[in-house]
């Protein structure tokens, strides 16, 4: 079954600064993968998502993410980040196939320093 | 379109009370699921269903039941109420699920939080 680590439960950086969040799963074939994001008491948001094709991913907000096969891993990148962009971010995995939910990490919350 | 709706926004039980939150999704989506998010583990599936009349257990089902006579709304009931229950709870809706794979975008609802005394 796939499953889905995200190193660092929190991350702070300043406003201006580059945002990695990282994101590795297991699988035992390539996986469709996705970013949500949370915000403060709401419910969660697609950023992007893989499936095939293109394995750099541009999202939404300016965030995108490379499908690395080699590296089991689907960082999400922000060149510059912006106090909006203060939230709680989570990476989840579903495997091809019929019957494969998602799973998701255990989140990472962004903080944004002024 | 109001998307995924939830009701209650908060609700506090007593241990062993039973209770019943609603989702509704206004966008005829034949999936809808039911997470529960807890600190430090992310969203864990709970139940799904793939149509009405169709569900199915997730990773963590026990303490909960759901049903889904229609397309729009998918109900969960939990049966008796145990603090382990305290959580937060998300519905969330696709397209669909498909053969070949989980690869829709699923909108979520705000969310009810759970408190069980």
């Amino acid at each position: 079954a796939q499953s889905v680590t995200q190193l660092g439960s929190h991350v702070s950086v300043s406003e201006g600064a580059l945002v990695l969040l990282r994101c590795n799963y297991s699988s035992s074939v390539p996986p469709y993968l996705f970013w949500y994001v949370q915000y403060p008491n709401q419910g969660l948001q697609l950023l992007l998502k893989y499936t095939t094709g293109a394995t750099l991913v541009k999202g939404i907000n300016g965030f995108e993410a490379e499908f690395k096969k080699s590296e089991t891993s689907f960082h999400l990148t922000k060149p510059s980040a912006h106090m909006s962009d203060a939230a709680e971010y989570f990476c989840a995995v579903s495997d091809p196939g019929v019957n494969n939910d998602m799973r998701f990490g255990a989140g990472t919350r962004l903080t944004v320093k002024p | 379109n109001a998307g995924v709706t939830q009701t209650p926004k908060f609700q506090v039980l007593k241990t062993g009370q039973s209770m019943t939150l609603q989702c509704a999704q206004d966008m005829n989506h034949e999936y809808m699921s039911w997470y529960r998010q807890d600190p430090g583990m992310g969203l864990r599936l709970i139940h799904y269903s793939v149509g009405a009349g169709i569900t199915d257990q997730g990773e963590v089902p026990n303490g909960y039941n759901v049903s889904r006579s229609t397309t729009e709304d998918f109900p969960l009931r939990l049966l008796s109420a145990a603090p382990s229950q305290t959580s937060v709870y998300f519905c969330a809706s696709s397209y669909s699920r498909g053969l070949a794979g989980f690869q829709e975008t699923q909108y979520f609802g705000p969310g009810t939080r759970l408190l069980v005394l």
